[in-house]
C-alpha cells in the first residue's frame, strides 16, 4: 500500500509565477489536508478537503492560494503570483473516513521562490 | 496565548538517559491528543496517541493531565535514533493544531 505521494519534491519558481503542488492520498483515504512549514517554524494547517468539497479553508491566505480535490486525480494546491515569503515546505496528509485525526503525511514539496 | 505550546529545546541527552517533554494546550474542548515525530527535513510521523489513562509503547510513555491542560512524553533508555523534533498535537475540532516542536539530540 503506497503512502501519501507528493510531487514535485522540489519546486523553484521566480516571483510572480504560479506554483502547483500535487498530492495523492493513501489508498482508501478520502480526506486530504495541506500544511505549510516555514523554516524553523511549526506546521500550520491550511485547508481540509474531501472529494470535490472544501471542508475547512480557515488556514488558507485569502489571496493567491487555492486548493481542490477533484473526483478523479490528485489534490492540487495552487499558489498564484508567488512571492519570496511563500518559500516553505508544503506537506499533504490524508486520513481514513473514520478517523480524521489519524493523519499520514507525504514527503512534502519544498518550494523556493527566487 | 498560543493554542499549543512546547519548550523548543534543544534537549541534549546522553544515550541511555530518560527525557521528558511537556506540552500545554489552551482549548479545553480538545478531546484527542497525539505526539508526532519529525526528522530533519522530513515529514511528521505519528508516534503515539495520548489517552486519558495514559499510553505506553515500549520505551515511550504519553500522559494527559486535563486539569492542568498538558500532555507529556517520556522516553526511557534514549537511543541515538530518537534524535528528532517531537510535535505535540491537540485538535480542538477536525483539524490538527501542531506545536512548534521540541528538539531532542541524543549523544553517544
Amino acid at each position: 500500500n503506497a503512502g501519501v505521494m507528493q510531487n514535485p519534491r522540489h519546486l523553484v519558481r521566480r516571483r510572480g509565477q504560479e506554483a502547483r503542488l500535487r498530492c495523492s492520498p493513501m489508498k482508501g483515504h478520502s480526506h486530504v489536508y495541506w500544511y505549510r512549514q516555514l523554516p524553523e517554524e511549526g506546521l500550520k494547517f491550511m485547508v481540509y478537503l474531501q472529494k470535490e468539497n472544501i471542508i475547512d479553508e480557515s488556514g488558507m491566505p485569502k489571496e493567491r492560494f487555492s486548493a481542490e480535490f477533484p473526483k478523479e486525480g490528485p489534490s492540487i494546491l495552487r499558489i498564484q503570483q508567488v512571492v519570496r515569503g511563500d518559500s516553505a515546505a508544503y506537506f499533504c496528509a490524508s486520513s481514513p473516513v473514520e478517523s480524521s485525526y489519524e493523519q499520514y503525511f507525504g514527503p512534502g514539496t519544498r518550494l523556493t521562490v527566487t | 496565548r498560543k493554542e499549543v505550546e512546547q519548550d523548543p529545546g534543544p534537549f541534549n541527552v546522553p544515550e541511555g538517559a530518560t527525557v521528558a517533554f511537556n506540552c500545554t494546550y489552551s482549548n479545553s474542548a480538545s478531546q484527542s491528543f497525539f505526539w508526532y515525530r519529525q526528522d530533519c527535513r522530513k515529514e511528521p510521523k505519528l508516534l503515539m496517541s495520548v489517552y486519558s489513562s495514559g499510553n505506553e509503547d515500549g520505551r515511550f510513555t504519553a500522559q494527559l493531565n486535563r486539569a492542568s491542560q498538558y500532555i507529556s512524553l517520556l522516553i526511557r533508555d534514549s537511543k541515538l535514533s530518537d534524535s528528532a523534533t517531537y510535535l505535540c498535537v491537540a485538535p480542538p475540532g477536525g483539524n490538527l493544531i501542531f506545536g512548534k516542536g521540541t528538539k531532542l539530540s541524543v549523544k553517544p
